[in-house]
């Protein structure tokens, strides 16, 4: 079952626009969700992070929403630069235990 | 700091032969994590070290596969007789003490990807 789930496998934006990253899980057990990303033959990359705790965590142009009634979580890259077309990981972990991923999300940011 | 080192980068075997991949981890870090990505697929968790112990599997870890962190530096992945299923990438991650590993965070090699013809 996927705990993590990244409903668009793709999404195309302007340059200079709002990108909006979606993300669903089903274990309200998770108490760190996490960003990651990636371009191809790279390892992803880590982005930013939200305690289970919080509700919002910004990190210069990308900010993090959480919303846990609805298990949703959600990234905004404000404003979208051609440098941010990667692949986009949802993560997710419950207290000590090696991460859970999403299947990820193809951003590509149209200049 | 270096990163994280994965080698071989690329690994073309025939099915049925063995492979073993190597991964060093960032040297202050004591967690080292094995992940399998397919065409499509998020990463997924094989398994994980702390030091030189085996803490967890993973259920998509078959008898074929075996992990190792001898000394709690490096580490290897051997598949023992391949199938085309195994086709994937193999990616290392590492998380070090503290804060990172309060958060979760890992860092990440580059991977080694693996075509079983």
């Amino acid at each position: 079952d996927q705990q993590v789930k990244q409903n668009s496998p793709s999404l195309s934006v302007q340059e200079g626009r709002i990108s909006i990253l979606n993300c669903d899980y089903t274990n309200s057990m998770f108490d760190y969700f996490l960003w990651y990303k990636k371009y191809p033959a790279e390892g992803p990359t880590f982005l930013i992070s939200i305690s289970s705790i919080k509700d919002k965590n910004e990190d210069g142009r990308f900010t993090v929403f959480l919303n846990k009634s609805a298990k949703h979580l959600s990234l905004h890259i404000v404003p979208s630069q051609p440098g941010d077309s990667a692949v986009y990981f949802c993560a997710a972990r419950v207290l000590n235990t090696p991460l859970v991923f999403g299947k990820g999300t193809r951003l590509s940011v149209i200049a | 700091d270096t990163g994280v080192s994965q080698n071989p980068r690329h690994k073309i075997t025939k099915r049925g032969q063995n492979v073993t991949f190597r991964c060093d981890p960032i040297s202050e870090h004591n967690r080292l994590y094995w992940y399998r990505q397919t065409l499509g697929q998020g990463p997924e968790f094989l398994t994980y070290f702390q030091n030189e112990a085996q803490l967890e599997k993973s259920r998509l870890l078959s008898d074929r596969f075996s992990a190792e962190r001898p000394k709690g530096s490096f580490s290897t992945l051997e598949i023992q007789r391949t199938e085309q299923g195994d086709s994937a990438m193999y990616l290392c991650a590492s998380s070090g003490r503290l804060t990172k590993q309060l958060t979760g965070e890992l860092f990440f090699g580059e991977g080694s990807r693996l075509t079983v013809l």
